[in-house]
C-alpha cells in the first residue's frame, strides 16, 4: 500500500534560518504529492503540490520538488518567520486517485 | 464566505452514546471525504463519497457512517461511542484537475470529539 514518512519534530529554528522537513513516499504508479499546513487549532491549508516528476510545488516562499528517482518530496524556506510555526504534513494521492495518505506531521517552532 | 464548514466544533459526551457531526461545502466539489486525525496528528481517510460511490477505509468500525442528504453535505454519524472515538475529525471536498490529473482537497476547521 501507499505510505509517506517525514522527519519526526520538533523542530525548532530561529528566526529567518533555513527550512528542510523530510519527505519520502511509497507508491505505486505515479503518485500527485502535497504539502498540507495546519496552524493551531485550525484546519488543514494546502501549501502546495506537484503531479509529476521534477515539477517544483511553491507557495508563500516554500518549495518542494518532486523527485521520483528517490522517492522525495521535501519542504524547504530560505527564511522562516516566526508566523510559519505550525504542524506540516506531506501527502500523496494516486494518479486519478482522489484519497490523501497523509506523512505523521513535523511540528515546526521558529523563535524570534 | 466559509468553503467548507463543520458543526458543532467540539462535542463532549459520554461512552455509549450516539452523536452526529454535520459538514457543508459550498464550493460546488462532487467528493466529499472524512478524516480523523488522532492526539498524535496523525491523520488517517476514514471516508470518501460522491454522489455514485462511497469508498471506506476497511479499518473503519461499522459503527461509523456516512449519510449524505444531498451533493453539499455529507455527515458523519457515530453510534456506541468508545474512549478510543476521542480524536479531531476533519470533513473535506475537492475538485478533480483535469490537466494535472489530480484532486485538490479542502478541509473543515475540525470537530473535537470527546468521549468520557
Amino acid at each position: 500500500g501507499n505510505s509517506v514518512t517525514q522527519m519526526e519534530g520538533p523542530v525548532t529554528l530561529s528566526e529567518e534560518a533555513f527550512l528542510t522537513i523530510n519527505c519520502t513516499y511509497t507508491a505505486t504508479g505515479y503518485p500527485s504529492l502535497f504539502w498540507y499546513v495546519q496552524y493551531p487549532g485550525e484546519g488543514l491549508q494546502l501549501l502546495l503540490k506537484a503531479t509529476k516528476a521534477d515539477d517544483k510545488g511553491s507557495n508563500k516562499g516554500f518549495e518542494a520538488t518532486y523527485r521520483k528517482e528517490t522517492t522525495s518530496f521535501h519542504l524547504e524556506k530560505g527564511s522562516v518567520q516566526v508566523s510559519d510555526s505550525a504542524v506540516y504534513f506531506c501527502a500523496l494521492s494516486e494518479r486519478a486517485g482522489n484519497m490523501l495518505t497523509f506523512g505523521g506531521g513535523t511540528r515546526l517552532m521558529v523563535k524570534p | 464566505d466559509t468553503a467548507v464548514s463543520q458543526t458543532p466544533k467540539y462535542l463532549v459526551t459520554q461512552m455509549g452514546n450516539d452523536k452526529s457531526i454535520k459538514c457543508e461545502q459550498n464550493l460546488g466539489h462532487d467528493t466529499m471525504y472524512w478524516y480523523k486525525q488522532d492526539s498524535k496528528k496523525f491523520l488517517k481517510i476514514m471516508f470518501s463519497y460522491n454522489n455514485k460511490e462511497l469508498i471506506i477505509n476497511e479499518t473503519v468500525p461499522n459503527r461509523f457512517s456516512p449519510k449524505s442528504p444531498d451533493k453539499a453535505h455529507l455527515n458523519l454519524h457515530i453510534n456506541s461511542l468508545e474512549l478510543g472515538d476521542s480524536a479531531v475529525y476533519f470533513c473535506a471536498s475537492s475538485f478533480y484537475h483535469r490537466d494535472r490529473g489530480a484532486y485538490e482537497q479542502y478541509f473543515g476547521p475540525g470537530t473535537r470529539l470527546t468521549v468520557t
